[in-house]
């Protein structure tokens, strides 16, 4: 399968600072790449959809001015959590969406970022 | 709207089968995905169903019956490795999947 690679894989931050959290394709052009949020016990929960070249459609009750994301080529996504607080403190998963070899459209993930907000 | 429903925990034994089930409610059909997601890592993917029947990889095979918004995995051979959350996920129209809450699956030995 194809490869989405996640930087960084673990941060801690103090409270009111800013992270950003890139999310690669390495060997495909994606042209969808999802950001979700997983906390502890709870399944995946999808936070915003991101089109190359257009804004990110973000979910009812995510704030796309917390969680700004920027998709400017068709590798690249970074989802940057602006002043962050402890309550975000949570696992970020990428993927990205592309056809594989038997032209099946699915998601390929990212290993996911683990977030600590002190 | 869509809907997707699977058991939130499930124990076998070391050797054993067990089977998870999901049923989904779906206002279109672009297949259905299995993922294994263990603690603390992302879903890894396990086996796409678009069309009814069965598929076997290995030690796992999937099962779909789009008649009766139906899918089953099934894990043979049970390892302590397996013991993870299996997801059930089908894509909307847009492709974006919806996640069903996924099934803890505890392995004893």
């Amino acid at each position: 399968g194809a490869v989405v690679s996640q930087h960084p894989s673990r941060v801690i931050c103090k409270s009111g600072t800013s992270v950003k959290i890139e999310c690669r394709s390495l060997d495909f052009q994606a042209t969808t790449m999802f950001w979700y949020r997983q906390f502890p016990k709870q399944s995946l929960m999808l936070m915003a959809t991101s089109n190359e070249g257009s804004k990110a459609t973000y979910e009812q009750g995510v704030e796309k001015d917390k969680f700004l994301i920027n998709h400017a080529s068709l590798t690249l996504s970074t989802l940057t959590v602006t002043s962050a607080h402890p309550e975000d403190s949570s696992f970020y998963i990428c993927s990205a969406s592309g056809r594989d070899q038997n032209d099946r459209n699915e998601q390929f993930f990212g290993p996911g970022t683990r977030l600590t907000v002190l | 709207g869509q809907n997707i429903d699977q058991p939130t925990e499930m124990t076998a034994t070391e050797g054993a089968i067990v089977q998870i089930n999901c049923t989904y409610q779906t206002s279109g059909f672009n297949g259905l995905f299995w993922y294994q997601q263990h603690a603390g890592e992302a879903p890894t993917f396990l086996s796409y169903n678009v069309l009814d029947g069965l598929e076997e990889k290995g030690r796992f095979s999937s099962f779909l019956s789009r008649s009766k918004g139906y899918s089953y995995l099934l894990l043979k051979e049970l390892q302590m490795k397996d013991s993870a959350s299996y997801l059930c996920a089908v894509p909307d129209s847009n492709y974006q999947l919806i996640w069903g809450a996924g099934t803890k699956l505890i392995i004893k030995p």
